[in-house]
């Protein structure tokens, strides 16, 4: 079975670019899950979506900042503009429903660099 | 203070060592712990999980939640190179949002 699809896996960017990270959750899964990774301060949620709508965005850093789920097998992240310090590594995860028993299951990230 | 500690290492042992990674966290309503594996330049791959205190064995790995300490353990018995990698620890409360709550992993290498 394909696990969840991150694309691209990397992104090289000029600051104040707009950026649009994609994700393909596993088919059946309807909890989908934005991370943002650094060394600094490790795994952080984003926001999350249950069955296409966002739950939980208290994570996203700032206005510049947004995320979509139009179907239950894409969603996007996007920053406009972009700078220096979002610089990371941004993972997706879907689960299959809610609560703590579903596991959630990563992609391979979206290795950004914002010049 | 950070709802979930874990010691970043890195961590250095010899092939065939026992290793013993551990997570402290703060909150008593986490009642879901899991560890996942991640290898450099890779997304986080679930390796255990368990529900609320006790042991829970597969293969080489044993994973120990001590709720009463606020403490979550890791083993790995007979260790390998392949097992060279940041173990990161997670924990979920029962009920509300879905959030896990990470540690900040540990890098591990085994030594042929």
């Amino acid at each position: 079975d394909a696990g969840v699809i991150q694309s691209p896996r990397h992104e090289v960017t000029e600051m104040g670019q707009e950026v649009t990270l994609r994700c393909k959750p596993i088919s059946g899964h309807n909890s989908l899950f934005w991370y943002r990774q650094t060394m600094m301060r490790g795994l952080e949620l984003l926001i999350y979506f249950n069955n296409n709508v966002p739950i939980d965005d208290s994570g996203m850093p700032e206005d510049r900042f947004s995320a979509k789920m139009p179907n239950a097998s894409f969603s996007t992240l996007k920053i406009q503009p972009s700078e220096p310090r979002d610089s990371a590594v941004y993972f997706c995860a879907s689960s299959f429903g809610q609560g703590g028993n579903q596991p959630q299951h990563f992609g391979d990230g979206t290795r950004l660099s914002i010049l | 203070q950070k709802e979930v500690e874990q010691d970043p290492g890195p961590l250095s042992v010899p092939e065939g060592a026992i290793v013993s990674l551990n997570c402290t966290y703060s909150n008593s309503a986490f009642q879901y712990f899991m560890w996942y594996r991640q290898y450099s330049r890779k997304g986080p791959e679930l390796l255990m999980y368990t529900y609320s205190s006790g042991n829970k064995e597969d293969g080489r790995f044993t994973a120990q939640v001590d709720k009463s300490s606020k403490y979550i353990s890791l083993f790995i018995r007979d260790s390998q190179p392949s097992d060279s990698a940041t173990y990161l620890c997670a924990m979920m409360k029962a009920t509300g949002a879905n959030n896990l709550f990470f540690g900040t992993g540990t890098r591990l290498t085994v030594i042929p």
